[in-house]
């Protein structure tokens, strides 16, 4: 089985701070790990994939996620927040080699305040 | 525009009358599929289909149905819809899904209210 958690239901930072949006997942096999946005009243949007290579992945709107397999996380953060990037945040994982579909966590509301 | 297009937004309805959610796609995706978004739940599968009359279940199948009679519909159907598929459900397309993790694209969504 897979499964994604995001232990944070809300994520609350002052607008210039750096913010962190965390997930952790667990697999039985080598991860595809994503993260996806939703703005309000719209279907998600993609921001960046952790395929293989390099643990530090880099995406749109100045979005980075790390992988560290040894404690099977993949957070998604960035330097300076800005209050358009409030929205909810989707951490999703699927098997490398594996037809199983990607899995999504339950979502991290993040807020950032002028 | 690409775009991933479903119809309608808002729809509210009878439990057991059938009804049926459009999703057409314009990129010549291969792959298709429908999610639904329940708070706390986040975002769950219920179909879906990796090609022209492929298609499987997802996760939560139950009470619903598909068809994929050509590349670019893939509409979700609810022959007797009941209160708690009350939810809000996205179609999604994918160039090849198992060749590159190509991602997922979404339509805005259709929210579904069964009284």
């Amino acid at each position: 089985a897979q499964s994604v958690a995001q232990p944070e239901d809300q994520v609350n930072v002052a607008e210039g701070n750096p913010l962190t949006v965390k997930c952790t997942y667990s697999v039985s096999g080598n991860p595809y790990l994503f993260w996806y946005v939703q703005y309000p009243n719209r279907g998600l949007q993609f921001l960046l994939k952790y395929i293989t290579g390099d643990n530090l992945v880099k995406g749109s709107y100045g979005f980075e996620a790390e992988f560290n397999k040894s404690q099977t996380s993949f957070h998604l953060k960035k330097t300076t927040a800005l209050v358009r990037d409030s929205a909810l945040y989707f951490c999703a994982v699927r098997v490398s080699g594996s037809a199983r579909q990607l899995t999504f966590g339950s979502g991290t509301q993040l807020t950032v305040l002028p | 525009e690409a775009q991933v297009t479903q119809n309608p937004r808002y729809l509210i309805t009878v439990t057991g009358k059938k009804l049926t959610v459009t999703c057409s796609q314009n990129m010549n995706h291969e792959y298709m599929s429908w999610y639904r978004q329940d708070p706390g739940l986040g975002l769950r599968q219920i179909y879906y289909s990796m090609n022209v009359e492929v298609t499987d279940k997802g996760d939560v199948p139950e009470g619903y149905k598909v068809s994929r009679k050509e590349k670019r519909n893939f509409p979700l159907i609810l022959e007797s819809p009941s209160p708690n598929q009350t939810s809000l459900y996205f179609c999604a397309s994918s160039l090849r899904w198992l060749e590159n993790n190509s991602p997922l694209h979404f339509g805005n969504g259709t929210r579904l209210t069964v009284t």
